[in-house]
């Protein structure tokens, strides 16, 4: 089993970039892909990033992902920020080891 | 256009059950393992249960293990949770979503309170 850590919130101003981190505590994110989603207040989940770094049509490419395998971990890169982009992001994998799927506990990001 | 659409929510007492469903449309719904995920009040993302697209296969979280039991009817494109021996930890807006989490639907919320 593992858990996957982020910084509970983050902040920054509007055409900047920002990034966030998710670590995870065991194992290796090789063997796993990472998803991230985003969840504006009021609304459901969507997903901005899926197998590492791989956007789903509609997701404009301001948002990236990326693993660093030296550190374990992987981060979800906003750049050009916009008023719309404040919201909680989770980084979600898959544990192959008991086929259980692993959120992390969430980053509000705050655009100001 | 894919969609998902949960009902089924509401209020139940302590060590009661409930039935979640799920319908899709818009995607290949026989060919998608499905999920459902919660979020308590104020909390994060928790993810719950998975099933195969054929129904063959299906994973637990330890939290739900022996009391939820995930199901689908792909004639129906429908998607179900059975929620047993409910207790107040469970009370949550439940999501279903695709395998990869492509697509979500907008949440039924379950409240376990006597």
């Amino acid at each position: 089993n593992f858990i996957l850590t982020q910084p509970h919130s983050v902040s920054e101003s509007p055409g900047k970039t920002v990034t966030i981190s998710c670590t995870r505590s065991s194992g290796n994110f090789a063997s796993d892909y990472v998803q991230w989603c985003q969840q504006r207040p009021g609304s459901s989940p969507t997903t901005v990033i899926y197998e590492d770094d791989q956007r789903p049509s509609g997701i404009p490419d301001r948002f990236s992902g990326s693993i660093d395998s030296s550190s374990n971990s992987a981060s979800l890169t906003i750049s050009g920020l916009r008023t719309e982009d404040e919201a909680d992001y989770y980084c979600q994998s898959y544990d192959s080891s008991n086929h259980r799927w692993v959120f992390g506990g969430g980053t509000k990001l705050t655009v100001l | 256009q894919a969609q998902l659409a949960e009902s089924g929510g509401g209020v139940v007492q302590p060590g009661g059950s409930l039935r979640l469903s799920c319908a899709a449309s818009g995607f290949n719904f026989s060919r998608y393992g499905m999920h459902w995920v919660r979020q308590a009040p104020g909390k994060g993302l928790e993810w719950v249960t998975f099933i195969r697209y054929d129904g063959n296969n299906e994973y637990y979280a330890d939290s739900v293990k022996g009391r939820f039991t995930i199901s689908r009817d792909n004639s129906k494109n429908t998607l179900y949770l059975e929620m047993n021996s409910l207790r107040p930890e469970d009370t949550a807006v439940y999501y279903c979503a695709s395998q990869r989490f492509d697509f979500w639907g907008q949440g039924t919320l379950v409240t376990v309170s006597s």
